[in-house]
């Protein structure tokens, strides 16, 4: 597509559940990134792919996220036994060239209730 | 690690003015790349700039330029001619050379006041 596309773009979910967040990159990006921002504060680097290597999960805050990417097409991140914490928004990035920077998408506003 | 430090939470600015934001970053690499991104409240973040270290030439895109001083590893983004539309955050952000990680400052929140 034209650009990185996130769905849903609002979440809301109850404390407990579990939540699938989507990203579609641009096509031929070969890398991914995942951020999220708590409100009204900077960008946390969350987990990066590159291609076919294995992804740099370094970001992850703790065992209740994961994520898997396809080749390089769709991502999803997954959040299990979602915490009041976990409210923010998480946004998507693509890039061909990560020097050239990214293209981001609008994010995924999630809050746990 | 990297890290970026954007020391103002807030700045405002009247409408054709000019305003400088600052950033600042620790590194031990002495090739890098270093951009600026623009936060509206529509959440999408849009590239405002970038910087490659090796080159001494500071950016520039129209009414968006950048002074950067390598040796004291600072990188200001300067808005020449404020419009209303250029309210929204703006983040300073590091990769390192050959690595696709960008890490990010914590941002400052322009107002530009009609």
């Amino acid at each position: 597509g034209a650009g990185v596309s996130q769905s849903p773009s609002n979440k809301v979910t109850e404390k407990g559940k579990d939540v699938e967040l989507r990203c579609d990159p641009i096509s031929g990006h070969t890398a991914l990134y995942w951020y999220r921002q708590r409100l009204g504060q900077g960008l946390e680097f969350l987990i990066y792919f590159q291609g076919n290597s294995a992804p740099d999960k370094s970001g992850l805050p703790s065992d209740r996220f994961s994520a898997e990417r396809t080749g390089e097409s769709v991502s999803t991140l997954t959040i299990q036994r979602t915490q009041q914490e976990d409210s923010a928004v998480y946004l998507c990035a693509s890039s061909f060239q990560g020097s050239r920077g990214y293209t981001f998408g609008s994010g995924t506003r999630l809050t746990v209730v | 690690a990297q890290t970026v430090t954007q020391s103002q939470p807030e700045m405002s600015v009247q409408e054709a003015e000019t305003v400088t934001l600052s950033c600042t970053y620790d590194t031990s690499e002495n090739n890098y790349y270093l951009f600026w991104y623009k936060q509206p409240p529509s959440r999408q973040m849009i590239l405002v700039i970038r910087q490659e270290a090796y080159k001494q030439q500071n950016a520039t895109e129209n009414r968006f330029s950048v002074n950067f001083q390598k040796a004291a590893k600072s990188f200001s983004l300067k808005i020449s001619d404020s419009q209303l539309g250029d309210t929204a955050m703006y983040f300073c952000a590091f990769m390192r050379y050959n690595n696709n990680d960008m890490r990010f400052g914590a941002g400052t929140r322009l107002t530009v006041k009609p």
